[in-house]
């Protein structure tokens, strides 16, 4: 029973646009949400994080946005470098309990 | 260096063998995971770990068993390997409890191959 969803394996984005990486989650208890990206022969690494009390979360180019009545948060890179070309993997957890991550999604950025 | 680090970072092994796979910490951190990666599946937990004396089962830990041997070590244990433990393995580690508290941590991962 996945608890977190991404539906997209996949997305290409043009350097300099945004790009838009969403995730979707089953569990009302879950406070605290993450995206972490990961390259190749790497581990996966904190990029932005999201409380439950708010709706939107920004960290230079990268803003997460949360929308708890449609259990669904969103990640918008913007502009895309290349550099950003990763698997994206978002997270969820209740406060004290153990994460539930996504598939991932990757992002390729084309220069 | 790195704050969490993974040894072996690749390894072969027969079905049947007894594997032992690494991790160390510097980030002072009490709590530690162990996940494991397959295509299309993402991270999955197998074990973690809040303290020395704690140790608790993740959504697949059959198969699997783990030593907290202080608070910088956490080896995951294959007690007889079988091909479908064959994955990307990461171990994590996290501040404790408490929203940014919880934000976990990654070492490199460690590529198990068992044939």
């Amino acid at each position: 029973d996945q608890q977190v969803k991404q539906n997209s394996p996949s997305l290409s984005v043009q350097e300099g646009r945004i790009s838009i990486l969403n995730c979707d989650y089953t569990n009302s208890m879950f406070d605290y949400f993450l995206w972490y990206k990961k390259y190749p022969a790497e581990g996966p690494t904190f990029l932005i994080s999201i409380s439950s009390i708010k709706d939107k979360n920004e960290d230079g180019r990268f803003t997460v946005f949360l929308n708890k009545s449609a259990k669904h948060l969103s990640l918008h890179i913007v502009p895309s470098q290349p550099g950003d070309s990763a698997v994206y993997f978002c997270a969820a957890v209740r406060t004290g309990n153990q994460f539930y991550f996504g598939t991932g999604t990757s992002l390729t950025v084309i220069p | 260096d790195a704050d969490v680090t993974q040894t072996p970072r690749n390894r072969i092994t027969k079905t049947g063998k007894r594997i032992m796979l690494e991790c160390s910490q510097t980030k002072g951190h009490d709590r530690m995971y162990w996940y494991r990666q397959d295509p299309g599946l993402g991270l999955r937990l197998i074990y973690y770990s809040f303290d020395v004396k704690d140790i608790n089962k993740g959504e697949i830990s059959d198969g699997y068993s783990v030593s907290r041997q202080a608070q910088a070590k956490f080896s995951l244990s294959l007690e007889s390997a079988i091909p479908n433990q064959t994955a990307l393995y990461f171990c994590a580690t996290s501040e404790g409890s408490g929203r940014e508290q919880e934000t976990q941590y990654f070492g490199p991962g460690t590529r198990l191959l068992v044939l």
